[in-house]
């Protein structure tokens, strides 16, 4: 099973808002991310989890917090957006953050806040 | 700092064409390049994954090379068809804790 599994595909928020992105993936792999694609962009790289450690956060505003409960699963909690954050919101992962595997994404979340 | 750079952005063939996709990279330091394909406002799917030693990867009509003293990719697909329409992106893989250097695609339409 080479699947990562996001919920849910659509997401209309409001500015004040709070909602939670989830992922999921049984390969067992310890490397997770968070990546958001605004459209005709390649993806951004947003987080990364590292044995259900934060490893990488590339300077997102604190109105994202992400959260990786079990090497499964990954959330992305988010609280007080911006119109300007309306994206697709990918999630991947991969066996290890610094090794030669493929990395798998999900089908995204796209998110549009009003 | 690594740059990925694709061209063309955009390509439209008629079906049946073989054709060419290039990726250039400014840091010929990587692990390994990888060719992912995305339809529109879907996932990324990988296609193939080329490690720093190897020099090509074949799946099906698709063939990937990789010259990484001279910092280039080239995807070929052959016998093009309508289903192949989709952005096409490649990412590079540094040595250490770093993530994806994507470029920002080719835009490609296969028209029947």
């Amino acid at each position: 099973d080479t699947e990562v599994t996001q919920t849910p595909k659509h997401l209309v928020m409001g500015m004040t808002n709070k909602k939670s992105l989830k992922c999921e993936q049984h390969m067992g792999h310890r490397a997770m991310y968070w990546y958001k694609q605004k459209a005709k962009k390649p993806p951004e790289l947003m987080f990364v989890y590292s044995y259900e450690k934060l490893s990488i956060n590339e300077s997102v505003p604190s109105r994202f917090s992400p959260e990786c409960p079990n090497s499964s699963l990954l959330n992305l909690h988010l609280h007080a957006l911006q119109p300007e954050d309306s994206a697709l919101y990918l999630c991947a992962s991969s066996g290890l953050v610094s090794s030669t595997d493929t990395q798998y994404f999900g089908p995204g979340t796209r998110l549009t806040v009003l | 700092k690594q740059e990925v750079t694709q061209i063309p952005a955009a390509l439209s063939v008629p079906e049946g064409e073989n054709l060419v996709l290039n990726c250039s990279f400014t840091d010929s330091a990587i692990y390994n390049l990888q060719w992912f394909r995305q339809d529109p406002g879907k996932g990324l799917t990988s296609l193939l994954l080329i490690q720093s030693s190897q020099r090509e990867q074949t799946s099906g009509r698709l063939n990937a090379s990789l010259d990484k003293s001279s910092g280039r990719s080239t995807l070929y697909i052959a016998a093009s068809q309508p289903g192949d329409s989709a952005t096409y992106l490649c990412a590079v893989r540094q040595p250490g804790n770093t993530p994806l250097v994507f470029g920002k695609g080719t835009r490609l339409s296969v028209i029947a």
